[in-house]
């Protein structure tokens, strides 16, 4: 299978701590996008690359959270001194050049901050 | 953004039709209409689109109102496996390309 693929499944760290979570699009993907969902909420966008380019940021995306994609291909997100707040899935999502809103995601990395 | 407006939750039993709506009365003439789809512990999953037209494939049909001001996802034969969470999605207009979710209807199929 070719799918996404995101690492680790599940998290958990104490507050305060750092964390990274990598993301693996499918491979002719050119487009990588990060949302973030918490309990009974849709996923939120927090940022998109196109290729190795950062093209947008949300809002909800302090300083303390930082995403890559150094060379096009597969991407991290980190959080920086993490909060019982951003518990929460995060999502990982690719789509073509062709099809930039047909988007694929994998099944989410599980954050939880206790 | 064009906002979308569905029901928290539906129910159908399995083999029949699930008819599920969404309205967006604000929508542009350039936005197309999403449709994704999230089952338990899974990251969601595109089922269809279109603009203005009906649209139908392997997975749902999409009946687009002439007005476009409302929508219809048609599975046409739910199976207990459709059980998930249904976002109606509307492309905000410019240049980028990102997807805004709302919080969807959750559709239970029962046997």
């Amino acid at each position: 299978d070719t799918g996404v693929s995101q690492n680790p499944r599940h998290k958990i760290t104490k507050r305060g701590q750092n964390v990274t979570f990598r993301c693996d699009p499918i491979s002719e993907h050119n487009r990588l996008y990060w949302y973030r969902q918490t309990l009974g909420q849709g996923p939120e966008f927090l940022t998109y690359f196109q290729n190795e380019a950062q093209l947008e940021k949300s809002r909800l995306l302090s300083d303390r959270f930082s995403a890559e994609r150094p060379k096009g291909s597969f991407s991290t997100l980190e959080i920086q001194r993490t909060e019982q707040g951003d518990s929460a899935m995060y999502l990982c999502a690719s789509s073509p050049w062709t099809e930039p809103h047909d988007l694929h995601f994998g099944n989410g990395t599980r954050l939880t901050v206790t | 953004d064009a906002k979308t407006t569905q029901p928290t939750s539906m129910d159908c039993a399995e083999g029949r039709a699930a008819n599920l709506p969404c309205n967006h009365s604000t929508i542009s003439g350039n936005e197309y209409v999403y449709w994704y789809r999230q089952i338990h512990s899974q990251g969601p999953q595109y089922i269809i689109h279109g603009l203005k037209n009906n649209e139908t494939n392997e997975m749902a049909s999409l009946i687009i109102t002439e007005d476009r001001k409302s929508s219809t996802l048609i599975l046409p034969h739910a199976t207990l496996r459709d059980t998930a969470v249904y976002y109606c999605i509307v492309r905000p207009p410019g240049n980028t390309d990102k997807l805004i979710f709302g919080t969807g209807t959750r559709l239970q199929v029962f046997p």
